[in-house]
């Protein structure tokens, strides 16, 4: 059981270079997010989705772009990085329901932006 | 804006110690509370939840107490061990079906556990 996978784990990019980070889950979760973290900050949530075909903004949207075309995926896109988009991101999924709401988390990719 | 936060960022207690890291939340709609804990190099891996109409949940070795009087959430780790050692964050929801897009994090406390 692979739980939440993210690739890559490590990235360089130069400003203004795209890249899509992936993040696969095969708990057939119905919510999946993403989250970006920085140094001296908790844990902030970029995009998410309820549901295949669904998605909508959190707290730091710009500058990413998501979809989830199927239950596992939700890449998630840069469509012109910049420097303030060093960071570490993390892909999360949670089971839909009331009862159960622990979302698993990936491990994570750093993302360094020069 | 409304925000969970921790009051302590580096919280040194000795190996076999009890631990408590706190948490201040200001939304008093927020009705489910997550601990995580995260390890250098990982993500973050749920530790132990309580919803809003309780005022104490225990795990192995964990305890959650929430006072929503003054809505402030404690984590209490019994008999500290090595692999204590994390950053420790709350995360509120304010609706307990709204699954990973609904989490709110706080900014975490570094428990480090000295020998």
């Amino acid at each position: 059981n692979a739980g939440v996978t993210q690739t890559p784990k490590f990235q360089v990019l130069k400003t203004g270079q795209s890249m899509t980070l992936q993040c696969a889950q095969d708990m057939n979760h119905e919510y999946m997010s993403w989250y970006r973290q920085d140094p001296g900050m908790g844990l902030r949530l970029i995009h998410y989705s309820v549901g295949a075909g669904i998605t909508d903004q959190g707290e730091v949207p710009n500058g990413y772009n998501v979809s989830r075309s199927t239950t596992e995926d939700f890449p998630l896109r840069l469509l012109s990085a910049a420097p303030s988009q060093t960071s570490v991101y993390f892909c999360a999924s949670s089971q839909t329901g009331t009862g159960d709401t622990e979302a698993f988390f990936g491990q994570g990719t750093r993302l360094t932006v020069v | 804006g409304e925000s969970v936060g921790l009051h302590l960022p580096t919280l040194s207690v000795q190996e076999g110690d009890n631990s408590i890291i706190n948490c201040a939340y200001s939304n008093s709609a927020s009705d489910y509370f997550i601990w995580y804990k995260q390890e250098s190099g990982k993500g973050p891996q749920f530790i132990i939840d309580i919803r809003s109409n309780m005022d104490k949940r225990q795990g192995q070795r964990v305890t959650v107490l929430l006072n929503k009087t003054v809505k402030h959430l404690s984590l209490q780790i019994a008999a500290t061990q090595p692999g204590d050692s994390a950053v420790y964050f709350c995360a509120e929801i304010l609706h307990s079906g709204g699954g990973a897009d609904g989490l709110t994090f706080g900014k975490g406390t570094h428990l480090i556990i000295q020998p």
